[in-house]
């Protein structure tokens, strides 16, 4: 079925790891981005991009990495990870960022240890 | 920037209705949606409405639209357990600026 792909589902890493969350999708979006889910925080923007090649900050930036050399993939770097970033990760991806709905991925549930 | 705000959590028996609100601060938002999020899963969109409306209907839904007050409400009628999620409200514009999520309103339904 065509939509977001999100890999692995489930990680645990330990302190100071480093680990890639696989996101693609087969919908032709231009536009990727990545969140995080912390309770009572709602939903944070980590990076986006608004096309191949083009890829930009978001609130929570720091300790993560990005790129995005194709349309269809959007991967996320941990470099080097901390218990803070202990979360659940969800990408997302519509045809533009601001407009007409995006589709998300069921999410990674990543715990540094 | 935008900043969107909604209460966190919300409990209603079946079959009443729910009313859950949203506030918004960027006037020239141009697309206000509602996603839903159940248990485990990521996040689905449920509706939208263009700034240019003031209501729209879609089965059990009702979104209503206050440009005056930047609010924005999501009516479910005849509730049901179902309905159980974290419901989020978002606002953009179109073009590259990424939506603006509240919080998100836990919604809890009561047999």
């Amino acid at each position: 079925n065509a939509g977001v792909t999100q890999t692995p589902k489930f990680q645990v890493l330990k302190t100071g790891q480093s680990m890639t969350l696989q996101c693609a999708q087969d919908m032709n979006h231009e536009y990727m981005s990545w969140y995080r889910q912390d309770p009572g925080m709602g939903l944070r923007l980590i990076h986006y991009s608004v096309g191949a090649g083009i890829t930009d900050q978001g609130e929570v930036p720091n300790g993560y990495n990005v790129s995005r050399s194709t349309t269809e993939d959007f991967p996320l770097r941990l470099l080097s990870a901390a218990p803070s970033q202990t979360s659940v990760y969800f990408c997302a991806s519509s045809y533009s960022a601001g407009g007409l709905g995006y589709t998300f991925g069921s999410g990674t549930r990543l715990t540094v240890v | 920037g935008e900043d969107v705000e909604q209460s966190l959590f919300l409990s209603v028996r079946e079959g009443d209705s729910s009313v859950i609100n949203c506030t918004y601060t960027d006037s020239s938002s141009t697309y206000l949606y509602w996603y839903k999020q159940e248990p485990g899963a990521g996040l689905q969109l449920l509706t939208y409405i263009f700034s240019n409306m003031d209501m729209k209907q879609d089965q059990r839904l009702t979104v209503l639209l206050n440009k005056k007050d930047k609010h924005l409400s999501l009516r479910i009628a005849d509730t049901q357990t179902g309905d159980s999620a974290i419901y989020f409200c978002a606002g953009g514009n179109s073009g590259n600026t990424p939506l603006v999520f509240g919080k998100g309103t836990r919604l809890s339904v009561i047999a």
